[in-house]
């Protein structure tokens, strides 16, 4: 099965940008990375996706090396509300399983 | 509005007894899933339907069932098989771009 790996946790001070990093080396070609974060026990939110191409949006930033084996989720100017658990998940390639691992802790800073 | 609706928020249940867990979609989403997660932990795959009628274990579907008989609707049962039930449960579906949307989770607590 396709696997991601994150650091555990990672802290940012409120303004400064948080860069999380994730590995995904098993990718197959035609699959999306996705990111979520969520916050204390309430459902994941849907934060961006891409296949080869960099990707932003009004959330955040997302930078997918060439080889695709490994991107960077960008939170340009980090606040307190940012603090959550982010995931980055990829599809089972010729499944419809998206498999969770088991994300970054973000805690910015005041 | 659009989105998925879980309940119950909360639920205590006895050991042995099973129970029904709720998740409803008013998305037009082909695809549903259910996720556990354990406190400090990730989500774990139970099960996943592509399509009404049809439907797929996860990582973890020992001791819990699932129906599919209309594409709104995707009940988990856990069952007296299921050894450690008490988690938080997550549904989802997923549209045509491959973006999941979840609901709020149900609680669930064996006494």
């Amino acid at each position: 099965d396709a696997k991601t790996t994150q650091p555990p946790s990672m802290d940012c001070a409120e303004g400064r940008a948080a860069n999380l990093p994730c590995n995904h080396s098993t990718i197959s070609g035609n699959e999306y990375v996705y990111w979520y974060r969520q916050i204390h026990s309430q459902g994941p939110q849907y934060i961006i996706h891409g296949l080869k191409n960099n990707e932003t949006n009004e959330m955040a930033s997302l930078i997918i090396t060439e080889d695709r084996k490994s991107s960077t989720l960008i939170l340009p100017h980090a606040t307190l509300r940012d603090t959550a658990v982010y995931y980055c998940i990829v599809r089972v390639a010729g499944t419809y399983k998206y498999i969770f691992g088991t994300g970054t802790r973000l805690k910015v800073l005041a | 509005d659009g989105g998925i609706t879980q309940s119950p928020k909360y639920l205590f249940r006895k050991e042995g007894q099973n129970v029904t867990l709720s998740c409803e979609q008013n998305l037009n989403h082909d695809a549903m899933y259910w996720y556990r997660q354990d406190p400090g932990q990730g989500l774990r795959l139970i099960y996943y339907s592509q399509i009404v009628n049809d439907f797929q274990k996860g990582d973890i579907a020992e001791g819990y069932s699932v129906s599919r008989e209309k594409k709104e609707s995707f009940p988990l049962t856990v069952t007296s098989a299921q050894k450690n039930p008490t988690a938080f449960y997550l549904c989802a579906s997923r549209d045509t771009t491959g973006e999941l949307f979840f609901g709020e989770g149900s609680r669930l607590t064996v006494l």
